[in-house]
């Protein structure tokens, strides 16, 4: 089976001080997109970083990082100087390109809840 | 450009009734994509369509069907409602073919059964 873990449930972090979240997969194929979605307070979900498996270079966008580490199948995201704004439950998701091209589903880890506090 | 809609954003059924719920992609998006949230189980994917196609389709009963009209426009129906499909239904668009693109998320359905 095709899972995501996130075994941080529930994390909280300065501001402007810099937090790892933690994640994990399990697949058997060897072609994949990773992706960390934010879930803000009672509003949308965005997506906040990806990375394409067969890329060894760590995506990164302004002050969110990852650290992609395919052979342990982890896929952390660091925030730096982190921002009252980015309060939100964080979820990392896959999915798995299947032999012949086709796409997987999308599947996602059950969340970490991230508080800032000033 | 407007973002993804979802209609309507609340609502309150009963066990063993069934479901509409709406949603209209951005503008230009051919792609939409169904979520159940739940506390417990997270974000499942339920299903996705193309171009009036369903392309993937998650591990739920039969109970859980869509469609999408021609304008690209989707909707998700539930048939004889259980207590267990109480949840957050979010829909994600996104502009091309594939899953992989980065796709936008609506605000969600919250549907309580009671």
């Amino acid at each position: 089976a095709q899972t995501v873990t996130q075994s941080q449930p529930e994390m909280s972090v300065q501001e402007a001080e810099t937090v790892t979240l933690s994640c994990t997969y399990d697949t058997s194929e060897s072609n994949y997109y990773l992706f960390w979605y934010k879930q803000p307070p009672s509003r949308q979900m965005i997506l906040v970083i990806r990375q394409e498996a067969y890329k060894q270079q760590n995506a990164t966008e302004n002050r969110f990082s990852v650290n992609f580490q395919k052979a342990a199948k982890s896929f952390s995201l660091k925030i730096s100087d982190s921002q009252l704004g980015d309060t939100a439950m964080y979820f990392c998701a896959f999915i798995p390109l299947n032999y012949g091209g086709s796409q997987g589903n999308l599947i996602f880890g059950k969340g970490t809840k991230l508080s800032v506090k000033p | 450009k407007a973002g993804v809609t979802q209609t309507p954003r609340y609502l309150i059924k009963t066990r063993g009734q069934q479901v509409t719920l709406s949603c209209s992609p951005i503008s230009g998006h051919r792609s939409v994509s169904w979520y159940q949230q739940t506390p417990g189980q997270g974000l499942q994917f339920l299903f996705e369509y193309f171009s009036e196609t369903q392309r993937n389709k998650g591990n739920f009963p039969g109970r859980f069907s869509g469609r999408q009209f021609s304008n690209s426009r989707s909707e998700m129906n539930v048939s004889t409602l259980e207590l267990g499909d109480s949840a957050l239904y979010l829909c994600a668009s996104s502009p091309g073919q594939a899953l992989t693109d980065t796709q936008y998320f609506g605000p969600g359905t919250r549907l309580t059964v009671l």
